[in-house]
Parts: structure tokens; sequence; C-alpha cells
């Protein structure tokens, strides 16, 4: 089946450590982003890619870290200088851009500091 | 720049009655609407979305919005509701131009009573 997939579904996490998150999708879509979700305050934007080997800042990229190597992967790693990480993770995938179609997401990884 | 406003965190409804969930949005831009729904520890799903053409959607589930310009507004509405669309809806906007960058609303929590 194509879809996105997000592993691990739960990853917890010690206070300076360095965590990866994992983002593959088989849909063959240009774009890939990732959200970071907070109780009561919806989605908010990490991280994009429009194509490989090319990211953009979203709307609180500080403290994360991405890459885009191949087109159907697209990791975020949280870094320690990320002061509050424990939320939950959504990647979303989209057909291309410039044509604004609908928006595929995973499953999410929740991610706790411990 | 855009923003979402979920005018309801919660809306609590019985079985069967009808519901509303409202959103309003500001853009400098035009935009395409959206609404999502989430299930517990799930990723999103897309109900509907708005592209042009007729203001009225409809989407899975029995879902239809209706998209009114003037009063920058993309309410949600489902005739009568099941236990099964307990869940938490989110509605989206995104520049018609350029990546699919969502912007979402915070969220409402909607419970379907017995």
């Amino acid at each position: 089946d194509g879809g996105i997939t997000q592993s691990p579904k739960y990853l917890f996490r010690k206070e300076g450590q360095n965590v990866t998150l994992s983002c593959e999708q088989n849909l063959n879509h240009d774009a890939m982003y990732w959200y970071r979700q907070d109780p009561g305050q919806g989605l908010r934007l990490i991280y994009y890619s429009q194509i490989v080997n090319d990211f953009q800042k979203g709307d609180i990229a500080e403290g994360y870290s991405v890459s885009r190597e191949k087109k159907e992967s697209f990791p975020l790693t949280v870094t320690s200088a990320q002061k509050n990480p424990t939320a939950f993770y959504l990647c979303a995938s989209s057909p291309q851009t410039g044509v604004n179609t609908e928006a595929f997401f995973g499953q999410g990884t929740r991610l706790t500091v411990v | 720049a855009q923003s979402v406003t979920q005018l309801d965190s919660q809306v609590p409804v019985f079985e069967e009655a009808p519901v509303e969930l409202r959103c309003n949005y500001s853009s400098s831009v035009s935009v395409y609407l959206f609404w999502y729904v989430q299930y517990p520890n799930q990723g999103l799903q897309l109900l509907l979305k708005y592209l042009s053409g007729s203001t009225l959607v409809k989407g899975i589930n029995g879902f239809e919005a209706e998209f009114n310009k003037s009063q920058t507004s993309f309410h949600l509405r489902k005739p009568s509701v099941h236990i099964s669309d307990t869940a938490e809806y989110f509605c989206a906007v995104s520049p018609r131009q350029g990546a699919q960058k969502l912007v979402f609303g915070q969220g409402t929590r909607l419970t379907i009573n017995p």
C-alpha cells in the first residue's frame, strides 16, 4: 500500500540527547513536511522540503535539523538545543509544489523527554 | 501570512443531532482551505477541501463545508452525527502559490454522547 511511514511510534529521550525521527513515503511525492503538535495549539510547521537536497525552515525550526538525500526520506533530528521537545510529531507529503492538492500524513511519533 | 481561528475548542453533541464546527481565517494572499480529522494517537485524514468553484464542498463521512469569502469563514457541518465521529477536527489553509505549507487552527474536539 502507498503511504507515509513514521517510526518509531513512541520514543523516549534523555535530556541532552539528540534523537532522529524517521519518515518514509512511497507516494512519489516531491514535497515533504514536518509538523509538531502540542495540546490546544494545533500543528506548527518545523521544516519542509520541496525537492531532494533542498529544505527550508518553517515557523519553529530552532532546535531541529533535517536532511533530504532521497526523495522518499525526510528524517527529523531533535537536538539537545530544543528546550521543550516533548510533543507529537507528524510528517506529511504532497504531490508537487505550485499545484495545491491534498497533503498526506503519517501516523505520528510521540516523543517524550525523561 | 495566514492565521486560522477555530472558535470552539470543544463541542459536545448528542448522537443523531446536527453539528457545526466553526472556522475563520485571515490571509494576505489567496488560499486553499481544508478540514482534517484526527482520531486519538493517529495522523490526520483529509475530510474535504476547497480549491475553487462551488462554495459548498462535500467530503467523506457525510461532512460538508461552505466557503464564505466575505466573512472569511469555512464552517464544517454534518446533519446527523454518530458515535464514530468523536475526534479532533482541524481547519487549515495553504497559499495558492508555492509549497503547500499548511497553517492550522487550534483544533475542535467533537464529543458525541449517546
